[in-house]
């Protein structure tokens, strides 16, 4: 079952904050995050392996909570960059990698 | 470079013509992965491979093949593709398949099945 990303979609102006949230109906292992480009090929940005874990780099954070089956992703002081859709893969409990991926949510910077 | 390759990137073909399209890695990667995506949907899984000659379906493997006959192909048939096929397609591949490897993407290859 597909994870629920929200929002689906986000403006913002170069400069702010936004924050996705993933939430799960199954137990996870990990989660996944990814940004794709337009046209382009889904690029890996993080895993977070451990409920409470929190991971970074750059201006780009992540949280995850186990025990809610969530995960949040963290843009603070977006650069135009940023722009793209973003999505979280979620790993159930199965023994082995099977990632299902939410829907996107897809985030627009602005000048 | 460590890449994954996919041919064609772009293919419009009518409905019935058998095609394939090829996948490659070259950083030894046991698993490897076909997704496909489609517009409010996301990346939805074909069909996995954990490793050569060891192939599953994933959640969406109606109406395609795969094989491992070698570690770094992992090439997707569409026996008679279907106008419903029409989509983008990636290849994935990670290095072992366990929980927690990252998943690195091909290039993807959009498909228009008339």
């Amino acid at each position: 079952q597909q994870p629920v990303q929200s929002p689906q979609a986000v403006i913002l102006r170069e400069g702010e904050d936004a924050v996705i949230n993933c939430s799960s109906s199954k137990a996870l292992y990990s989660v996944h995050w990814y940004r794709q480009k337009h046209g382009e090929a889904p690029v890996f940005l993080m895993i977070l392996l451990k409920g409470g874990e929190q991971k970074g780099h750059d201006k780009i954070s992540a949280s995850f909570n186990e025990k809610k089956q969530q995960s949040s992703l963290y843009l603070t002081a977006s650069q135009l960059s940023y722009s793209g859709t973003y999505f979280c893969g979620t790993d159930p409990h199965t023994g082995f990698q099977k990632l299902v991926f939410g829907t996107g949510t897809r985030l627009l910077v602005s000048p | 470079e460590a890449q994954v390759t996919q041919n064609p990137r772009y293919l419009i073909t009518v409905t019935g013509k058998k095609l394939t399209v090829t996948c490659s890695q070259n950083m030894n990667h046991e698993y490897m992965s076909w997704y496909r995506q489609d517009p409010g949907l996301g990346l939805r899984q074909i069909y996995y491979s954990m490793n050569v000659e060891v192939t599953d379906k994933g959640d969406v493997p109606e109406g395609y093949k795969v094989s491992r006959k070698e570690k770094r192909n992992f090439p997707l048939i569409l026996e008679s593709p279907s106008p419903n096929q029409t989509s983008l397609y990636f290849c994935a591949s990670s290095f072992s398949g366990r929980r927690g490897d990252t998943q690195y993407f091909g290039p993807g290859t959009r498909l228009t099945v008339l």
